[in-house]
C-alpha cells in the first residue's frame, strides 16, 4: 500500500527540550511539505522540499529544521526555540512541486 | 492578496440537503483550486479540484463552481449524507508557485 507514514501519533515535549517527527513516504514523489494545523485555522506551511538535498522555508520556520538525505524521508525536528509547539503537524507529498499534494495522519504535539 | 476566504465557518445540515461553501481570493495567477476533506485525527484529503478554464466540475456527489470574474469558487454537496460530516477545506495555488494557500475550514456537519 502507497502512502505517507508520519508518527508517532502523539508526541509530549518538555520545556527545552527539541523533538523530531517522522515523516516517510513510498510514492516515489520528489515533494514533502511539512504543515502546521491549529484549531480554527488553516494549514500553515512549516517547510518544503521539492528534491533531495534541497528545502526551503515556508510562512512559520522559526523554531523549526528539518533534512531531506533520502527522498522518501523529511523529518522535522521542533526546537527549544518554538515557544508555542502545541499543534497537529501535518506532512505531504505530491509528484512535483505544484502537483495534488497527498497528506499523512498527522501528529499531535503537546507540552508537559 | 495571498488570502483564500472560507466561509461559513461551521454549517449543520439536514441529510439530503445541498451545503454549499464558498472561498473568495484576490490573487489572479492563481490557477488551482482544491477542495479537501478532512476527518477528525485524520489528514486532509483531497476531494476535487478545478482550473479556471472551466466554470463547473462535478465528480459524483460533490460539484465545484468557479467564477473568475468574481474570484470566487463553491463546493456543493449533492444529497449529503452523515458520512461527509467532516471539515472543508479550500485552498489555491498559481503554476509559478507550490506554495498552497488554505482557507480556514468549514466544519460541516450533516445531521440524520
Amino acid at each position: 500500500d502507497g502512502g505517507i507514514t508520519q508518527s508517532p501519533k502523539y508526541l509530549f515535549r518538555k520545556e527545552g527540550q527539541n523533538v523530531t517527527l517522522s515523516c516517510e513516504q513510498n510514492l516515489n514523489h520528489d515533494a514533502m511539505y511539512w504543515y502546521r494545523q491549529d484549531p480554527g485555522q488553516g494549514l500553515r506551511l512549516i517547510y518544503y522540499s521539492q528534491i533531495v538535498n534541497d528545502f526551503q522555508k515556508g510562512d512559520i520556520a522559526e523554531g523549526y529544521s528539518v533534512s531531506r538525505e533520502k527522498k522518501e524521508s523529511f523529518p522535522l525536528t521542533v526546537t527549544s526555540a518554538q515557544k508555542n509547539p502545541t499543534a497537529f503537524y501535518l506532512c505531504a507529498s505530491s509528484i512535483q512541486a505544484s502537483q495534488p499534494q497527498h497528506f499523512g495522519d498527522g501528529t499531535r504535539l503537546s507540552i508537559l | 492578496q495571498q488570502q483564500v476566504k472560507q466561509s461559513p465557518q461551521s454549517l449543520i445540515v439536514q441529510k439530503g440537503g445541498i451545503p454549499i461553501i464558498n472561498c473568495a481570493y484576490e490573487n489572479t495567477a492563481f490557477d488551482y483550486f482544491p477542495w479537501y476533506q478532512q476527518f477528525p485525527g485524520k489528514g486532509p484529503a483531497l476531494l476535487i479540484a478545478i482550473r479556471p478554464d472551466v466554470s463547473e466540475k462535478k465528480e459524483g456527489r460533490f460539484t465545484i463552481s468557479f467564477n473568475k470574474s468574481a474570484k470566487q469558487f463553491s463546493l456543493h454537496i449533492m444529497d449529503s449524507q452523515p458520512g461527509d460530516s467532516a471539515t472543508y477545506f479550500c485552498a489555491a495555488s498559481s503554476g509559478s508557485n507550490y506554495q498552497l494557500i488554505w482557507g480556514a475550514g468549514t466544519k460541516l456537519i450533516i445531521k440524520p
